[in-house]
């Protein structure tokens, strides 16, 4: 089967550095790019970057460059989120996806299940 | 401000058709993808590129663009399929990607 499992809710202060993950499974995760998507409660989906972990190609939304890192470790199938100072407006749930296809984006068809990160005083 | 903007809101009595509409200037040169969204769910790929339908997306969802306007038609809408809906394609510069605004369909 194949899947993206997001690392546990997150609850930080202003000012406070993150990292979430994203570990798939069930297929060649280096050979399909790996997205991420943010989306404010209550708010639309926001695309904030994308990264193939075969060679570590990074396309970060401009929206979001300067805000966060995209990164990955293929020898454990995982991506990164991460960010070295947390705002509250960073509040929201992170989504990691992958494309339909290997090497190219047409789409995502599996999501990880969300990551929420509360930034909170 | 997306690139790519959506109608935010739509309604379509059961069993009847809604097109769904995304409008943006990349949408000249490149396809749209579209997401379905229940609340509290990821988003779901319901059709991608010039004509696809991801395996096991029902075939009353369809999709066409025509200039800067792309569409996503439920033809005989059912009540499961009443969620937000989510245009995805390249952002104005052709590089990057963005997502609509999204429009939410209520199904009466």
């Amino acid at each position: 089967e194949v899947l993206l499992v997001q690392s546990r809710a997150e609850v930080k202060k202003p000012g406070e550095s993150l990292r979430i993950s994203c570990k798939g499974s069930g297929f060649n995760f280096s050979r399909y790019w790996i997205g991420w998507v943010r989306q404010v409660p209550g708010k639309g989906l926001e695309w904030m970057g994308i990264i193939y972990p075969g060679d570590s190609d990074t396309r970060h939304s401009p929206s979001f460059e300067g805000q966060v890192t995209i990164s990955a470790d293929k020898s454990i199938s995982t991506a990164y989120l991460q960010w070295t100072s947390l705002k509250a407006s960073d509040s929201a749930v992170y989504f990691c996806a992958r494309p339909i296809a290997e090497a190219r984006y047409d789409g995502f068809d599996v999501w990880g299940q969300g990551t929420m990160v509360t930034v909170s005083s | 401000s997306s690139d790519l903007t959506q109608d935010p809101a739509v309604s379509v009595a059961l069993g009847q058709t809604v097109r769904i509409t995304c409008q943006g200037d990349s949408l000249r040169s490149y396809y749209a993808n579209w997401y379905q969204q229940k609340p509290g769910q990821a988003p779901v790929l319901v059709f991608y590129g010039k004509n696809n339908r991801p395996s096991g997306i029902p075939d009353r969802f369809s999709a066409s663009s025509s200039g800067n306007t792309a569409s996503l038609t439920i033809t005989g809408a059912q009540a499961e399929d009443e969620a937000d809906y989510y245009c995805n394609s390249r952002d104005s510069s052709g590089i990057h990607y963005v997502f609509g605004t999204g429009t939410q369909v209520t199904v009466l």
